[in-house]
């Protein structure tokens, strides 16, 4: 039972450069989301799932898109990166409604130079 | 949306001292207020949660209270030891919607030995 786990964990990009970021989990957790966590500013949600097949908009959704195409994985895309967009990224997953325990992965350091 | 106001944003105390960490929410419909430790690179992990039909909750050393009508809630650890040094999150969700968990920015707890 591995939990949450995101691939890349490290990666650095090019202006404008594209990239998937994925994240996987074995607990049949319905809900997912993507946080990207910058100094100073806590977590911020981008966009979040509530079961297979959904999306939905979080506090900070421009820049990204994002697909549940299976239950167990939630992919967050950059199709243009800006240096703006370096922070840490992190996916977590609940079991069901949003008032349960929030489980994270281990984050991707993403840099745009 | 939900505002998540956290303080002090860094706190420094002696080892065997208590801390104490607030934070302030701004939805009335808010009713689950995790809090989650974060070591130096490490994912955020939950370490107490209490839902809006309790004031307090305890354990072992942590506990966590709950004021409703003022809309804040409060982090206590007691007898600080060496391993308690991290960044602490508060959080909010308001639970049957599926919006994930607004965050505050973050305390960041040294224990001076």
């Amino acid at each position: 039972n591995a939990g949450v786990t995101q691939t890349p964990k490290f990666r650095v990009l090019k202006t404008g450069q594209s990239m998937t970021l994925l994240c996987a989990q074995d607990m049949n957790h319905e809900y997912m989301y993507w946080y990207r966590q910058d100094p100073g500013m806590g977590l911020r949600l981008i966009h979040y799932s509530v079961g297979e097949g959904t999306t939905a908009k979080g506090e900070v959704p421009d820049g990204y898109n994002v697909s549940r195409l299976k239950k167990q994985n939630f992919l967050l895309g950059l199709e243009s990166a800006a240096p703006s967009q370096t922070s840490v990224y992190f996916c977590a997953s609940s079991y069901n409604r949003g008032d349960t325990e929030a489980f994270f992965g281990q984050g991707t350091r993403l840099t745009v130079v | 949306g939900e505002n998540v106001e956290q303080h002090p944003s860094t706190l420094s105390v002696q080892e065997g001292d208590s801390a104490v960490i607030k934070c302030t929410y701004s939805d009335s419909a808010s009713n689950y207020f995790p809090w989650y430790k974060q070591e130096l690179g490490k994912r955020p992990q939950l370490i107490i949660d209490i839902r809006s039909n309790v004031g307090e909750k305890k354990d072992q050393r942590i506990a966590v209270t709950l004021n409703k009508t003022a809309k804040h809630f409060s982090l206590h650890i007691t007898e600080t030891q060496p391993e308690d040094s991290a960044v602490y999150f508060c959080a909010a969700s308001k639970g049957g919607g599926a919006d994930g968990l607004t965050f505050g920015k973050g305390t960041h707890l040294i224990i001076q030995p």
